[in-house]
């Protein structure tokens, strides 16, 4: 299957502080990719989509200004987790969707686990 | 707005036995995917459910979609120990941009 990646995989950070998060479709371009947030024993919730090049599109109850997404290129999105509080500690998941397989299945990343202290 | 409901949540069971996880959904929408999700990983596809009708079956495994009841099963044949993990369906939104909407998954565990 295609393949996505995700840096860091994990990440330990105070409170206060930043964080990106890395996201790259590694053999296909990805046109758009999605942001999910995953708390303990819950599900996938979507964050927000991003189109390469243009704004992303965040879902309700998420904070645009705390969760900077940039989708700049058709392989790579980040999203950077600003002024970090512990209630931000959770497992934060990509996808990717684009010219592979039909293009409308959504290939996800390994997750990164953020804890903040 | 597009609910998923899956059941049972928790579901745990007997090696050798047999049982359905289901998926309904609120709103009409032409795809399906199931995932399975370890302890600490990232998702892993199973299954793409794209027609009304369709069935698709891995190993020990059969999804398939009725469009029209807005319902999908997973169907576990003679569980074993490996298949312990929890199980998620997505809908798509049919919208612009192909959202997925997940359920609130259901974890399995197989008992020996």
């Amino acid at each position: 299957g295609a393949v996505v990646s995700q840096h860091p995989s994990w990440v330990i950070c105070k409170s206060g502080t930043s964080v990106k998060i890395e996201c790259r479709s590694l053999d296909f371009q990805a046109t758009t990719m999605f942001w999910y947030r995953q708390f303990p024993k819950q599900s996938l919730m979507l964050m927000a989509t991003s189109n390469e090049g243009s704004k992303a599109t965040y879902e309700q109850g998420v904070e645009k200004d705390k969760f900077l997404i940039n989708h700049a290129s058709l392989t790579l999105s980040t999203l950077t987790v600003t002024s970090a509080h512990p209630e931000d500690s959770s497992f934060y998941i990509c996808s990717a969707r684009g010219d592979r397989g039909g293009g409308y299945e959504q290939y996800f990343g390994p997750g990164t686990r953020l804890t903040v202290t | 707005e597009l609910k998923v409901e899956q059941n049972p949540l928790f579901l745990s069971m007997q090696e050798g036995k047999n049982y359905t996880i289901y998926c309904n959904y609120s709103t009409t929408s032409d795809r399906l995917y199931w995932y399975r999700q370890d302890p600490g990983k990232s998702l892993e596809s199973l299954f793409v459910l794209l027609s009304n009708g369709a069935v698709k079956q891995e190993g020990r495994l059969m999804a398939s979609l009725d469009t029209k009841a807005r319902l999908s099963t997973l169907h576990i044949t003679a569980a074993v120990h490996d298949l312990s993990a929890t199980y998620f369906c997505a809908v798509d939104n049919s919208g612009s941009a192909r959202q997925l909407t997940f359920g609130s998954g259901t974890q399995l565990t197989v008992l020996p």
